[in-house]
């Protein structure tokens, strides 16, 4: 079974704070995602990796970045987190379809 | 053995859902060729990479030398890519894959 694994089930940061989520997957996929889901909107894709220290901007990039530096290991980060970022991130993985879904991480920004 | 395989054969998927496609091919190369199809009309040229990656708005197209794998990628899919994706190989002669037929849905 495909096993991707997010750092944190809740997380409570503070307006300005430098924000890491980590996200691991043990399939060796080459393709991994972050997206977020906000009430609503459904999900949106914030950046996605195709290979080692490659990435491409998604729909909603702006104030996050990533980072792949090993294929296992995908992290998202706010650079300076603000409260609009509030909302459950949820990690991926692929190598084709489908895509295998982390349990989230459910982010509040105060 | 297929010289150009293409996975998965036939793709069905919501409209907004990240889509990827992909192509191994078993010769040497000097390019790839990613190639769309819509239903009763004519081939449309999508990409032609030999190293790295291509962007054309929603739409990325990789390539792993090493690895003779292809990938097309189709961002915030719309029911309008439906069609079928089509990997092509050029070495001594053109390859080419059987196909992916996409379907998106509203």
């Amino acid at each position: 079974d495909v096993k991707v694994t997010q750092s944190s089930r809740y997380l409570v940061k503070r307006t300005g704070e430098k924000v890491f989520l980590e996200c691991v997957q043990d399939m060796d996929h080459e393709n991994m995602f972050w997206y977020r889901q906000d009430p609503g909107l459904g999900l949106r894709l914030i950046y996605f990796s195709y290979d080692v220290k490659m990435k491409e901007k998604g729909d909603i990039p702006e104030g996050y970045s990533v980072s792949r530096e090993k294929k296992e290991r995908f992290s998202l980060i706010l650079e300076s987190a603000s409260t609009n970022q509030t909302s459950m991130y949820l990690c991926a993985s692929s190598s084709g379809q489908p895509q295998h879904f982390g349990d989230g991480t459910r982010l509040s920004i105060l | 053995k297929n010289e150009v395989e293409q996975s998965p054969q036939n793709l069905t998927a919501q409209e907004g859902e990240f889509i990827t496609i992909n192509c191994s091919y078993s010769v040497g190369i000097s390019a790839l060729h990613w190639l769309q199809q819509h239903p009763g009309g004519g081939i449309v040229s999508l990409f032609m990479l030999s190293s790295g990656k291509k962007k054309h708005g929603r739409l990325i197209a990789t390539i792993n030398i090493q690895e003779k794998h292809s990938s097309l990628h189709i961002t915030a899919s719309h029911p309008r890519d439906s069609a079928v994706y089509i990997c092509a190989v050029r070495g001594d002669k053109i390859i080419f894959g059987k196909g992916t037929r996409l379907h998106i849905l509203p």
